[in-house]
């Protein structure tokens, strides 16, 4: 089955200590991307990679980090985590790019900072 | 910049029309898109249109695209309780490369 797979499904972590949510797809996407999902705000993405070793800044990507070294996986890392990245968590991978080639997006991930 | 808006509750009755209707600001969008968000799920893809296009019917889904003013609407027909859930639009804009801008969500609610 084509899928987004995504883990943990749920976190709970404390203020400061590193964490990482991985995600992989089985599809051969090359566009990848993680966005987190707070009330009242929608949906806003924080990293995004066009291929293997490419990866650039969405709109809200201070605390976090990425990285893209197969086609498959691509990792969000919060070094130092603190509380107002408490949030749910997305991956979304697409064939390409353009906006021709529909996200297909993983269950999430729901970070709890303490 | 781009700004999507959706208001953010509807409720109707099973077997009426639901429509969720959305608003954005880029003028440069090339695709828009409605997803559906069941409780304690990811987004699935119900339909997307492109820029080009006033309207696409997909079984029991219309999109209707008003261009000029920049109005996104979902017509859900003979609405089921399983249609209950947050429905988002999201556009995908030249340059951007495939960044989705969210709208907040609007929270269908069927009753019965």
């Amino acid at each position: 089955e084509a899928q987004v797979t995504q883990n943990p499904r749920y976190l709970i972590t404390v203020t400061g200590k590193k964490l990482t949510v991985t995600c992989s797809q089985n599809m051969n996407h090359e566009y990848m991307s993680w966005y987190r999902q707070d009330p009242g705000l929608g949906l806003r993405q924080i990293y995004y990679s066009m291929n293997v070793e490419v990866t650039d800044k969405g709109d809200v990507p201070e605390g976090y980090k990425v990285s893209r070294k197969e086609k498959r996986n691509f990792p969000l890392i919060l070094e130092s985590p603190s509380p107002n990245q408490t949030s749910l968590y997305f991956c979304a991978s697409s064939l390409g790019p353009r906006g021709v080639h529909p996200h297909t997006f993983g269950s999430g991930t729901r970070l709890t900072v303490v | 910049g781009e700004d999507v808006e959706q208001s953010l509750f509807l409720s109707v009755r099973e077997g009426d029309s639901s429509v969720i209707n959305c608003t954005y600001t880029d003028s440069s969008s090339t695709y828009l898109y409605w997803y559906k968000q069941e409780p304690g799920a990811g987004l699935q893809l119900l339909t997307y249109i492109f820029s080009n296009m006033d309207m696409k019917q997909d079984q029991r889904l219309t999109v209707l695209l008003n261009k000029k003013d920049k109005h996104l609407s979902l017509r859900i027909a003979d609405t089921q309780t399983g249609d209950s859930a947050i429905y988002f639009c999201a556009e995908s804009f030249t340059g951007g490369g495939n960044k989705l801008t969210f709208g907040t969500g609007t929270q269908l609610k069927v009753e019965l």
